[in-house]
């Protein structure tokens, strides 16, 4: 079955505890991307990767990491986290950069920082 | 910069026609996409409109106009199961075609 999945779904933790939520597609997809969502504010962008070792900045990179060591994996990271990072987090891929428009979400991991 | 336009709330009656919209502006623009969200789940994509006109996918309908940076999606026959948040996006033209979203529309199907 063609899918995105996160690990994890759910993750509390304390303010300044590095942690990292993977991503992964077993479509071979191109191009991936972190998102996102918070009440009112809609889906906002947060990296993305057009290719292995390919990564770029969203509208709100500030507090985040990311890489692509294999096409399968775009893992984020957060190094400190800061309450202000609680929100609900989608990963996405789509199959290239060009051709492409249909992108396939992640379950999401929602993210509880105190 | 992008901004895209769209109600925050809808309520429509079970087997009516509602439409949704969304105007947005943007410095280039590749495309209008729309995404279907239930509480608690993932966005889905519903549809993609590039050139102006409607695209028809079986009750769910989108058009565009880019002379007015204007589109809407049309759900007819509304069901119980169309409660939903619907958000559009636009593709910019930056290398990578990344998706903008508005803020989204939450439809509220009543009996």
């Amino acid at each position: 079955e063609a899918q995105v999945t996160q690990n994890p779904r759910y993750l509390i933790t304390v303010t300044g505890k590095k942690l990292t939520v993977t991503c992964s597609q077993n479509m071979n997809h191109e191009y991936m991307s972190w998102y996102r969502q918070d009440p009112g504010l809609g889906l906002r962008q947060i990296y993305y990767s057009m290719n292995v070792e390919v990564t770029d900045k969203g509208d709100v990179p500030e507090g985040y990491k990311v890489s692509r060591k294999e096409k399968r994996n775009f893992p984020l990271i957060l190094e400190s986290p800061s309450p202000n990072q609680t929100s609900l987090y989608f990963c996405a891929s789509r199959e290239g950069v060009d051709n492409s428009y249909e992108q396939y979400f992640g379950p999401g991991t929602r993210l509880t920082v105190t | 910069g992008q901004s895209l336009e769209q109600p925050s709330e809808v309520t429509a009656v079970e087997g009516a026609i509602v439409q949704i919209n969304c105007t947005y502006q943007t410095s280039g623009f590749y495309g209008l996409s729309w995404y279907q969200q239930h509480d608690g789940g993932a966005p889905t994509f519903l549809s993609y409109n590039a050139l102006d006109g409607l695209e028809e996918t079986g009750r769910f309908s989108s058009f565009l106009s880019r002379s007015d940076s204007y589109g809407y999606l049309l759900l007819q026959e509304l069901q119980m199961k169309d409660s939903a948040s619907y958000f559009c996006a636009v593709r910019n033209q930056t290398g990578a075609n990344n998706l903008f979203f508005g803020t989204g529309t939450r439809l509220t199907v009543i009996p």
